[in-house]
């Protein structure tokens, strides 16, 4: 079945370090493929988007992504993490045209002063 | 431009009882989804609705759950009796075009449920 795996459903850095979370997809085709983060009582929002083209993809407050076909990955990182980046971070793929937008379970990301 | 407006923010409801949810959607957007986000995991797509025709409701409980889309534009999202386990975020997402792959979805801050 269509899926898509986020490994680790909670990650802390230190305010300053680098932040990764990971995504990986299970299909051989490359899907399109999403980052949204969460604040807390609130909806989901765009970070950035892979479709075709340049495999690194920057998106919204600093994160970027990079779309490794060899390795079905899609994980999201920022050089230094802030304070305000502690949310809920969702990876979401669409398999095809038309087709639904799969979420992961998502990563809870904490900063610590 | 106005994003995704929900309407409850908060509902609090016994189990057996009935509930609605309304949104309205970016103007433009042709397609119109509703989410269910259980505490703890990612959202689950319940409807999918390209203009007023559903394009898929494959994950919705159609023995409980309805929701409608008239005019291609608000819709409204039912509950009805609700169960313990229905607790969960409600979420309402639209997109200028669902059939483009790359479309984004954008959305509103989501209506909390908890069923008692």
């Amino acid at each position: 079945a269509q899926s898509v795996t986020q490994l680790g459903s909670h990650v802390s850095v230190s305010e300053g370090a680098l932040v990764l979370l990971r995504c990986n997809y299970s299909s051989s085709v490359p899907p399109y493929l999403f980052w949204y983060v969460q604040y807390p009582n609130q909806g989901l929002q765009l970070l950035l988007k892979y479709t075709t083209g340049a495999t690194l993809v920057k998106g919204i407050n600093g994160f970027e992504a990079e779309f490794k076909k060899s390795e079905t990955s899609f994980h999201l990182t920022k050089p230094s993490a802030h304070m305000s980046d502690a949310a809920e971070y969702f990876c979401a793929v669409r398999y095809n045209q038309g087709g639904k937008l799969i979420f992961g379970q998502g990563t809870e990301l904490s900063v610590k002063p | 431009e106005a994003g995704v407006a929900q309407s409850p923010r908060y509902k609090i409801i016994e189990k057996r009882q009935s509930v609605a949810f309304w949104c309205n959607p970016i103007s433009g957007h042709a397609t119109l989804y509703w989410y269910q986000q259980i505490l703890g995991q990612g959202p689950k797509l319940l409807i999918q609705f390209q203009n007023n025709g559903v394009v898929d409701d494959s994950q919705l409980p159609k023995d409980r759950f309805s929701a409608e889309r008239l005019k291609g534009v608000d819709s409204t999202l039912k509950i009805q009796p609700a169960k313990l386990e229905d607790s969960a975020v409600y979420l309402c997402a639209s997109s200028l075009d669902g059939q483009a792959p790359n479309s984004p979805l954008h959305f509103g801050n989501g209506t909390r449920l908890t069923v008692t």
